[in-house]
């Protein structure tokens, strides 16, 4: 069974600093690694995604994320945060073939400071 | 067209009424889902359907109860729920593939049982 641990329910980070989540799986083979952002009242928003190739994958927004083997890890990161950045972010996992079922972590809300 | 679409938006509904909540897709995806998500928590798979056939059940009461009348269309009929099922209920599809694919979220239902 995969499983997804996201630490720190709550991040704040100054406008204009790093934003750090960190992710880490837990899985008998590495899988497909998504990292989703939900906004107040929204659905989910696919920020990027690790499938295969180039282990480090930019998504939108200035985010990028770093797939890692060794650490089974997957950390998301934004060099500058803006004020537009405060919502509710999602790691999920799912296996490489068979049923899509992807596994989320926790999220983590990110509060964004002027 | 990337879009999930869902309605209603909002539904406030009595313990002994029947609704419906609709799902549309019009990327071709062949496989639909429906999430059950709680305030501050991560969504939690309720229904899988692959190629209109219900695949996974992940033990949810018969209160609730998925339909996939076609390949665009997912609704999750709704009958004698409970306050506790107060929730977003969001749809979601991903295309089917040998390989697994990212899931296309739509902004859900906000359902509020009364």
């Amino acid at each position: 069974a995969q499983s997804v641990t996201q630490l720190g329910s709550h991040v704040s980070v100054s406008e204009g600093a790093l934003v750090l989540l960190r992710c880490n799986y837990s899985s008998s083979v590495p899988p497909y690694l998504f990292w989703y952002v939900q906004y107040p009242n929204q659905g989910l928003q696919l920020l990027l995604k690790y499938t295969t190739g180039a282990t480090l994958v930019k998504g939108i927004n200035g985010f990028e994320a770093e797939f890692k083997k060794s650490e089974t890890s997957f950390h998301l990161t934004k060099p500058s945060a803006h004020m537009s950045d405060a919502a509710e972010y999602f790691c999920a996992v799912t296996p490489v073939y068979g049923n899509n079922r992807l596994a989320f972590g926790k999220g983590n809300q990110v509060v964004v400071i002027p | 067209d990337t879009e999930v679409t869902q309605t209603p938006k909002h539904l406030v509904m009595g313990m002994t009424n029947k609704k419906s909540l609709k799902c549309e897709q019009h990327m071709g995806h062949r496989a639909m889902y429906w999430y059950k998500q709680k305030a501050k928590k991560p969504p939690e798979l309720m229904f899988v359907y692959s190629y209109e056939k219900l695949s996974i059940n992940e033990s949810v009461p018969s209160r609730f109860s998925p339909e996939c009348p076609n390949s665009s269309l997912l609704n999750l009929h709704l009958h004698a729920l409970q306050p506790e099922d107060s929730a977003l209920y969001l749809c979601a599809s991903s295309q089917e593939t040998a390989l697994n694919t990212e899931a296309f979220f739509g902004q859900g239902t906000r359902l509020t049982v009364v």
